[in-house]
């Protein structure tokens, strides 16, 4: 049984740019949350996808966008990429009401 | 913004000793629950305690909460040179979200 899947593990952009990470949950699971880890730092909440909606939302602005596919399956888009948007981009998926199973995370550079 | 804060942010031990780690929080939750992390790779669920429950136990983890102060702690027994990790903790509030404090990281020298 597959865990937590991410894409893509690294990989580096330059201001402006922008970005598209992807998050396969983990089998049976229909909710995944999206997390932002800056260096040195834990996790900060970005958003929650249940039932291809956004249904809860932290503190991020706007160039910060999401979507979930019917297969459960989400991605993270993130446009006009700051430096400070350089950190480690965690998914995870779980039962609307159970225990978060987080990937290895997609390790995002802004140059 | 971080919700909880950890103490001590680093510790160091030799192998076999206990290793002690606190977390403050500063809201009402439902949950709190302690996470490991190995080098910046993905994030490992340990433990979670409700808020009505004082003390709980897996393996060599030993968590307890304290609504009133607000605060936690995670016990590692016996610690070995492989419990070299961050370790954080996250509370759950009425959203189905987590906050994470900022983190302890661990080194058990063998």
């Amino acid at each position: 049984d597959a865990g937590v899947t991410q894409s893509p593990t690294h990989l580096i952009k330059t201001r402006g740019q922008q970005v598209t990470l992807r998050c396969s949950p983990k089998s049976g699971h229909d909710t995944v949350s999206w997390y932002q880890q800056a260096l040195g730092q834990g996790p900060q909440f970005i958003f929650q996808y249940y039932e291809e909606e956004e249904r809860q939302r932290g503190n991020f602005p706007d160039r910060f966008s999401g979507h979930q596919f019917p297969n459960y399956s989400s991605e993270l888009n993130v446009n006009a990429l700051l430096l400070g948007d350089s950190a480690l981009y965690l998914c995870a998926s779980s039962l609307i009401a159970g225990e978060l199973f987080f990937g290895e995370g997609s390790r995002l550079t802004v140059l | 913004s971080q919700q909880g804060e950890e103490d001590p942010q680093a510790l160091s031990i030799q192998e076999g000793e206990n290793a002690t780690m606190n977390c403050s929080y500063k809201t009402s939750i439902n949950n709190l629950q302690w996470y490991r992390q190995n080098s910046g790779r993905g994030l490992v669920h340990l433990i979670l305690i409700r808020s009505n429950e004082r003390e709980k136990h897996s393996g060599r983890l030993r968590v307890t909460l304290d609504t009133s102060k607000k605060s936690s702690s995670l016990l590692i027994t016996a610690s070995r040179a492989a419990d070299t990790a961050s370790y954080f903790c996250a509370t759950e509030g009425s959203a189905r979200q987590l906050t994470f404090g900022s983190g302890t990281q661990l080194t058990v020298l063998p």
